[in-house]
């Protein structure tokens, strides 16, 4: 079975840029959730979505969003990035809503010049 | 409000040495909590897991036992290797059950 895969590997931007980072989670999960991990921050929790509506959202401002599609692959979607904005995005598929565990892909590392 | 607290790192093992890495939170009730585990270059991998108080998580030779009375639940294992070399994440589930509350991570590193 074909684990959470996140396209691009690799990313490099520069400021006031947008950039779209895709999620494909594990075949039948249905609840995506997208993770921004930093070495000041952590690891931080953006938003999910489950039946292509976004459900739970974390603290980041609007310039974050995202969505899902009927075949529950999601994007994330960054704009007029900024310097902070470099990091690790994460995701991670679950079977339902709110499910356990989650299980995470390996990341689009994001860099912004 | 939720939070999680890792001790600092990194931890440096030689091999077959015994490994606690010390993990608290902060929450209300009692949340499920996790272990993951992430290798150079890679995502996040559930590690174990307890879902209510005196439970203990169990995987690859790790333990980690959830302790109301302290809200704690420090991972421990008895004779690590050098492929355990990681960073090693603690995490509580919100009480909504809806995100997964992260500590800052301990690295791990394991000498032969």
């Amino acid at each position: 079975k074909a684990g959470v895969t996140q396209t691009p590997r690799y990313l490099i931007k520069t400021r006031g840029q947008q950039v779209t980072l895709s999620c494909s989670p594990i075949s039948g999960h249905r609840s995506v959730s997208w993770y921004q991990q930093t070495p000041g921050q952590g690891l931080q929790f953006l938003f999910e979505y489950f039946s292509e509506t976004q459900r739970n959202k974390g603290n980041f401002p609007g310039r974050f969003s995202g969505r899902q599609f009927s075949n529950s692959r999601s994007e994330m979607n960054v704009s007029t990035l900024e310097l902070g904005d470099s990091a690790l995005y994460l995701c991670a598929s679950s079977l339902e809503q709110g499910a356990q565990p989650q299980h995470f892909g390996d990341g689009t590392r994001l860099s912004i010049l | 409000g939720n939070s999680v607290t890792q001790m600092e790192g990194p931890v440096t093992l030689s091999e077959e040495a015994f490994l606690t890495i010390n993990c608290t939170y902060t929450a209300t009730g009692y949340p499920s909590l996790f272990w993951y585990v992430q290798y150079p270059g890679e995502g996040l991998q559930l590690l174990l897991k307890a879902t209510k108080a005196d439970d203990k998580g169990s995987n690859k030779g790790f333990e980690a036992t959830y302790r109301k009375e302290t809200t704690s639940f420090h991972l421990e294992k008895g004779s690590v290797q050098v492929s355990d070399s990681a960073v090693y994440f603690c995490a509580l589930l919100n009480q909504a059950g809806t995100a997964l509350i992260f500590g800052k991570g301990t690295t791990l590193s394991v000498s032969s």
